[in-house]
């Protein structure tokens, strides 16, 4: 394993478009969280995985995201009718065991205009 | 809640010290410390567990005080390579975790 992959990383879309992120974590790393990072803030928590069971679901999360791991592997986050305030950078981060600290992927930009 | 750091910013010459304070409101399980530099991934630093610790590795170690739920970071002899934004991220025993703001520290030669 090189790490946690995230793809795109780079997304412009307009803004009411649908846009699917996706995140491969490390492959033996049961734990994997979304955050959203906005310039100069630290990340945002928006949900997590223990294997394909989403244990958590962040307020920020409106009905337009949606987030799913099928069989515990690779994970999509999905923002419907993307609004302008949801141009940020979505980061995806995997953990081996609790406590033992995330690995992050290196993100996806997502532009509205 | 979104644990508080302090300062916001640091300016340090190469071979200064510097602290970063990361305190927060709810009873803590851990604290997570990382490092991002401009347009790349935080990179996890080291973790401290409940039970008050301290550790570290080269010249940046840190300390967990459980009881007045604070952490903080210490860079000794700085390095140019050590310039990035530090966040703190803390842990209650659900494992819920929430990133600090972030100090952003610059070492200049």
């Amino acid at each position: 394993d090189t790490g946690v992959s995230q793809n795109p990383r780079h997304k412009i879309t307009k803004r009411g478009q649908n846009v699917t992120f996706r995140c491969d974590p490390i492959s033996e790393h049961n734990r994997l969280y979304w955050y959203r990072q906005t310039l100069g803030q630290g990340p945002e928590f928006l949900t997590y995985f223990q294997n394909e069971a989403q244990l958590e679901k962040s307020r920020l999360l409106s009905d337009r995201f949606s987030a799913e791991r099928p069989k515990g592997s690779f994970s999509t986050l999905e923002i419907q009718r993307t609004e302008q305030g949801d141009s940020a950078m979505y980061l995806c981060a995997s953990e081996v065991g609790v406590g033992l600290g995330y690995t992050f992927g290196s993100g996806t930009r997502l532009t509205v205009v | 809640q979104q644990p508080v750091q302090s300062p916001q910013a640091v300016i340090l010459r190469e071979g200064e010290d510097a602290v970063i304070n990361c305190s927060s409101s709810k009873a803590l399980y851990s604290v997570h410390w990382y490092r991002q530099k401009h347009g790349e991934a935080p990179v996890f630093l080291m973790i401290l567990l409940k039970g008050g610790e301290q550790k570290g590795h080269d010249k940046i170690s840190a300390s967990f005080n459980e009881k007045k739920q604070q952490s903080s970071l210490y860079l000794t002899a700085s390095q140019l390579s050590y310039s990035g934004t530090y966040f703190c991220g803390t842990a209650d025993n659900n494992n819920d975790m929430r990133f600090g703001a972030g100090t952003r520290l610059t070492v200049k030669p």
